[in-house]
C-alpha cells in the first residue's frame, strides 16, 4: 500500500534553478494539496485541486505552479528557486474537496542556496 | 485575520495525561481536526469533531466547544512514542484548512 509517493524526499538546488516537486497518490482521490512546512509556523496551503483538470490558489502560490493532468499525479514547479522557498513541502489527499481526512506524503525537503 | 492559538511547546511525564489546548478564530467553521506528526515526518489523523462534545479513540480524546471557539487533545497513559508535535486545524467556510503552528510535547521518562 503506497498511499502517496513524493520524490526527490530532499534536493539542494542553486537560485535561480527549475525544480518539480512529484506527487502520486494511489486511493484515487480527488482533491489534492501542496503545503510547505516552516519552522514556528503552521502548515501553508501552496496550490490544490479538487478534481483532475482543475486547480487553485491557495495562501502562497507566488513563484509555484501546479498541474492536474490525471486523477493521481499533481506535481509542483518552482520556475525560478529563491532562498526564501526553502522548506519542507507535503503533498496531501482527500477523497473529499469539502474537508475529511487528509493523507500526506512524506515530504519533500528543499535547500535553495 | 483567522487564526488558530496552541501552545508552542509541552512537557509531560511518561504514565500521566496531558491536555493540549487550541483556540480558533475563523471565518466560519466546519469541523476542526488533530494531526500528530513526529520529527522528519508527515501529518498522520487523529480526530474530527464538528459537533460539542468529547470523542473519545483510546488513549486519546478530542473535544470541541463551538460557542467558546475552543478545542483540547487529552492524552492519556503517556508513552514515549507519544512525542511529538500536535497540530490543530479548521475548516472555515470555504472549507479551506486553517493550520495552527503545532504543540511539541516532550515526554519524559
Amino acid at each position: 500500500i503506497a498511499g502517496i509517493t513524493q520524490a526527490p524526499t530532499s534536493q539542494i538546488l542553486a537560485a535561480g534553478r527549475r525544480m518539480t516537486l512529484r506527487c502520486t497518490q494511489d486511493m484515487r482521490h480527488n482533491a489534492m494539496y501542496w503545503y510547505r512546512q516552516d519552522l514556528g509556523l503552521g502548515l501553508r496551503l501552496i496550490h490544490y485541486s479538487n478534481t483532475a483538470g482543475t486547480t487553485g490558489k491557495g495562501e502562497v502560490p507566488d513563484g509555484y505552479s501546479v498541474s492536474r493532468a490525471n486523477t493521481d499525479d499533481f506535481p509542483l514547479t518552482l520556475a525560478s528557486a529563491v532562498p526564501s522557498q526553502t522548506s519542507v513541502y507535503f503533498c496531501a489527499s482527500s477523497d473529499s474537496p469539502q474537508g475529511g481526512e487528509l493523507f500526506f506524503g512524506e515530504g519533500s525537503r528543499l535547500t535553495v542556496l | 485575520g483567522q487564526n488558530i492559538d496552541q501552545p508552542t511547546e509541552m512537557t509531560a511525564t511518561e504514565g500521566a495525561i496531558v491536555q493540549i489546548n487550541c483556540t480558533y478564530q475563523t471565518s466560519g467553521f466546519n469541523g476542526l481536526f488533530w494531526y500528530q506528526q513526529h520529527a522528519g515526518e508527515a501529518p498522520t489523523f487523529l480526530s474530527y469533531n464538528v459537533l460539542d462534545g468529547l470523542e473519545e479513540k483510546g488513549r486519546f480524546s478530542s473535544f470541541l466547544s463551538r460557542s467558546k471557539g475552543y478545542s483540547y487533545l487529552l492524552l492519556k497513559e503517556l508513552q514515549m512514542k507519544d512525542s511529538a508535535s500536535y497540530l490543530c486545524a479548521v475548516l472555515d467556510s470555504n472549507y479551506q484548512l486553517i493550520w495552527g503552528a503545532g504543540t511539541k510535547l516532550i515526554i519524559k521518562p
